[in-house]
């Protein structure tokens, strides 16, 4: 089981630009999390995605959208890029909604976005 | 204020003490988390609880749900523990909520 793969794992952006990140959950998880995650920082909630909509939105602009993919792969766009988007970029998948609903978490290694 | 507290942030032990990092949630959870992170990424799970205790190897965590609060022990700590600890409690609506996380460096 390959768990949560990542895609890319660093790039580097100039403002202005737009950029995005790709998430595979792990083989038998429905629901995909991302997370920005600042120098420093504990992760922070940016979206929650089940059966290909948002379910839920943490406190990030309009500039950060999603998508999920039947197969239930996901992708987080970032628009518009600013200095302060410069963040390690999580994704975690868990069974929540379908399944066993156990609320187990795992994390894809991340992507390092820096934008200069 | 955030939903999940925890402390202390930073922690610096000799190899062999014994270590508590603790942490305070302030939503109604059906479930919480300890993870693990290593420098450069990486986050693992190293526990889920609901209740009680929970123990693997060296490491054991407790939750008191009707005091909102757990705590992550490490018995005999050596220096490959050192990593980033984070509490992550999973509220009732299916969210999560992370603290800021514990620093912990364990010196030879």
């Amino acid at each position: 089981d390959a768990g949560v793969t990542q895609s890319p794992t660093h790039l580097i952006k100039t403002r202005g630009q737009q950029v995005t990140l790709r998430c595979s959950p792990k083989s038998g998880h429905d629901t995909v999390s991302w997370y920005q995650q600042a120098l420093g920082q504990g992760p922070q909630f940016i979206f929650q995605y089940y059966e290909e909509e948002e379910r839920q939105r943490g406190n990030f602009p309009d500039r950060f959208s999603g998508h999920q993919f039947p197969n239930y792969s996901s992708e987080l766009n970032v628009n518009a890029l600013l200095l302060g988007d410069s963040a390690l970029y999580l994704c975690a998948s868990s069974p929540l909604f379908g399944g066993s609903g156990t609320g187990e978490l795992f994390f894809g290694e991340g992507s390092r976005l820096t934008v200069l | 204020k955030n939903e999940v507290e925890q402390s202390p942030q930073n922690l610096t032990a000799q190899e062999g003490e014994f270590i508590t990092i603790n942490c305070s949630y302030s939503v109604g959870i059906s479930a919480l988390h300890w993870l693990q992170q290593h420098p450069g990424g990486g986050i693992v799970s190293l526990f889920m609880l609901s209740s009680g205790k929970k123990k693997h190897g060296r490491l054991i965590a407790t939750i008191n749900i009707q005091e909102k609060h757990s705590s992550l022990h490490i018995t005999a700590s050596h220096p490959r523990d050192s990593a980033v600890y984070i509490c992550a409690a999973l509220n009732t609506g299916n969210q999560f909520y992370f603290g800021t996380g514990t620093s912990l460096t364990v010196i030879p």
